[in-house]
């Protein structure tokens, strides 16, 4: 069955450093989404990328899906403590109205 | 715009009891997906409903089982409990189902402990 997987599974971050979640998904996709959890929430719907190499932006954070639709980033430049959470990537499989597959999530702890 | 209703937030069961959980969508939305949150597991897709029919099932045991009514709400059930079923229980609506899906909103989800 189709796997998505990221890394890392967990990172902490002073405040002001960048950070990285890396997306790989065993298939290809039709399109990916992120969503964001904050501790003790529900995920939170990002973006949605649907193009092979798009690249989107929203303020500090940008996303990226491979040339391949195979995997995706999520980039946040100068985090802050309002950026904790898990991040989760979500992708549906190509050419069939298969379920949304979501990633393993990546933790992101920022202390000051 | 109400968001998606979950209910019960929290409960707690014993092993081999039976469970009910259900799930109000955004008004409008007709597609509803359930997923299980486990600290280890991450999110485990369970199933999807659309227009009252199950379109996509997850890799879980028959012991848990949904359905969808007309208005678009939906159920999900779990029977003869077990201590691993013991987890957050999160609902997810959308206006369409399949390629044609756009963000899900989710609901602040059911917490279940079983003991």
């Amino acid at each position: 069955g189709q796997q998505v997987m990221q890394i890392p599974q967990y990172q902490h971050v002073q405040e002001g450093e960048d950070f990285t979640t890396y997306c790989n998904s065993s298939t290809t996709l039709s399109n990916i989404q992120w969503y964001k959890q904050r501790p003790g929430g529900h995920p939170v719907f990002l973006i949605q990328l649907v193009k092979s190499g798009e690249v989107k932006k929203q303020k500090r954070l940008t996303f990226q899906f491979g040339e391949a639709k195979k995997n995706s980033s999520l980039h946040i430049t100068a985090t802050q403590t309002t950026d904790v959470g898990t991040y989760f990537c979500a992708g549906r499989r190509t050419g069939t109205a298969s379920k949304l597959t979501f990633g393993t999530g990546t933790r992101l702890q920022v202390t000051l | 715009k109400a968001g998606v209703t979950q209910t019960p937030r929290y409960l707690i069961k014993t092993r081999g009891q039976q469970v009910t959980l259900s799930c109000s969508p955004i008004s409008g939305h007709r597609s509803v997906s359930w997923y299980q949150q486990t600290p280890g597991q991450g999110l485990q897709f369970l199933f999807e409903y659309f227009s009252e029919t199950q379109r996509n099932k997850g890799n879980f045991p028959g012991r848990f089982s949904g359905r969808q009514f007309s208005n678009s709400r939906s159920e999900m059930n779990v029977s003869t409990l077990e201590l691993g079923d013991s987890a957050l229980y999160l609902c997810a609506s959308s206006l369409e189902w399949g390629s044609n899906t756009g963000e899900l909103f989710f609901g602040e989800g059911s917490r279940l402990t079983v003991l």
